[in-house]
């Protein structure tokens, strides 16, 4: 199927650092999406994001996080500062139109020291 | 998006045919029944979906009841790659709602 990839696959930083994490979604789909998973927990929604524009957060997407896609290239997702429950498995998501099938990335996991 | 609700853990053999149960008693006249599948360190990976009629693909049968208020993904003939996490989830299917929401979903295991 349609892939989506992240980059890296892994990130360590320190708390307190700036982290951006990269996804390059399906080439020409339109609907992006961050997800949140803490080992061993569900998955968690982050943000939706179309046309420049958040279009939907939850409340675990703090004022520390931020989301973009400039000029169509990756989008992605900032975290500044850090702190350590930020540490989990982010994985981005991507579809064609809104009611579409999202397609997911291998994600990026974050760990926060 | 209305609550599913499934089994927490199924156990199969490889090369048996496999049922994983959904409820939905409260779904909505525009959700999509939505299935996908999680392995460990990786994403979520798409299975299937309907509204209304049963469909099948390469790697699924969704059979959906008539009333719509259960559902069951049958895998035929499983291997090992098809352990996994198993999510069945409502999404709306108009503009306005885009994101998806994931339960606990059902622990497939499957023994050699």
């Amino acid at each position: 199927g349609p892939k989506v990839l992240q980059i890296p696959s892994h990130q360590i930083i320190d708390m307190g650092q700036m982290v951006t994490l990269n996804c390059d979604p399906v080439s020409n789909h339109l609907y992006f999406y961050w997800y949140k998973q803490i080992l061993g927990q569900q998955m968690e929604f982050l943000v939706n994001f179309y046309n420049g524009k958040v279009m939907e957060k939850s409340k675990l997407f703090k004022d520390q996080f931020s989301v973009e896609r400039p000029d169509g290239s990756y989008f992605t997702l900032k975290i500044q500062p850090t702190a350590l429950e930020d540490s989990a498995v982010y994985f981005c998501a991507s579809s064609l139109y809104s009611q579409n099938t999202l397609y997911f990335g291998a994600g990026t996991r974050l760990s926060v020291l | 998006d209305a609550k599913t609700t499934q089994p927490d853990s199924m156990e199969s053999t490889e090369g048996e045919t496999v049922h994983l149960p959904c409820s939905h008693a409260t779904i909505s006249g525009n959700e999509y029944i939505y299935w996908y599948r999680q392995v460990p360190l990786q994403g979520p990976e798409y299975v299937t979906h309907g509204l209304q009629q049963n469909t099948t693909n390469s790697m699924a049968f969704l059979a959906i009841a008539s009333d719509r208020k259960s559902s069951t993904l049958i895998l035929p003939h499983v291997s090992l790659r098809d352990a996994a996490v198993y999510h069945c989830i409502l999404r709306v299917a108009n503009y306005g709602n885009e994101k998806i929401t994931f339960g606990a979903g059902t622990k497939l295991t499957i023994k050699p």
